[in-house]
């Protein structure tokens, strides 16, 4: 069973800040996950990352894949109250068969 | 197809009474997923379908708990005998998988209340 450790667990901020959280584990994966949740709300998927050394962006979101595929970074720029949420990294191990595994999340609040 | 959808949304139960949720995939989508997720954690895997065969169940799935999918398109869960420790968000999840990612599409959850 694969350790998935997320952090910060908590981070709240002011409006305009930047942030990074982060996704680490000692275990190789083949892609990984980013959601981001709302409270009462299921998780919405925000990218997949596939390839060692990947950076993929979503307007002011960009998420990186570790070289050796074993953790990942999300960095949020200029944080805005509607980035507040759960995020949640998901990576996936093909010997994991068709399962993934969740972090326990960083529960990010921006302030207005 | 506008995503996964599940119903109900809330429910509230007492203790020893039995409880079923829906889930509606996304139309093409031919693996179907339950999690449970309890208030300041990430969704932990229940089982997962693939058309109609149920292939994997987490030992979280207790003899009380069981799904279905009979025709591989909506799935139902059930609960019986409901504790207040069964409390939490399901959620369902649908996905696609193919070469090197795998892709899951959550639907709203439905968030259960034991008293």
């Amino acid at each position: 069973t694969q350790l998935l450790e997320q952090s910060p667990q908590f981070l709240s901020i002011q409006e305009g800040e930047n942030l990074t959280v982060y996704c680490n584990s000692s275990s190789v994966f083949s892609s990984l996950q980013w959601y981001r949740q709302e409270p009462g709300e299921g998780p919405v998927l925000l990218v997949t990352v596939v390839t060692g050394g990947e950076v993929k962006k979503l307007k002011r979101l960009t998420f990186q894949f570790g070289d050796a595929r074993k953790d990942s970074s999300l960095h949020i720029t200029a944080a805005q109250p509607g980035d507040t949420g759960l995020y949640l990294c998901a990576p996936w191990a093909l010997e994991a068969g068709n399962m993934l595994t969740f972090g326990g999340g960083t529960r990010l609040m921006v302030k207005p | 197809d506008t995503g996964v959808s599940q119903d109900p949304r809330h429910k509230i139960t007492k203790r020893g009474q039995n409880v079923t949720f829906r889930c509606d995939p996304i139309s093409e989508h031919n693996r179907l997923y339950w999690y449970r997720q309890t208030l300041g954690q990430g969704p932990e895997f229940l089982t997962y379908f693939q058309n109609e065969a149920q292939l994997e169940k987490s030992r979280l799935l207790s003899d009380r708990f069981s799904a279905e999918r009979p025709k591989g398109s909506f799935s139902t869960l059930e609960i019986q005998r409901t504790e207040q420790g069964d409390s939490a968000m399901y959620l369902c999840a649908s996905s696609l998988a193919y070469r090197g990612r795998l892709e899951q599409f959550f639907g709203p959850g439905t968030r259960l209340t034991v008293l």
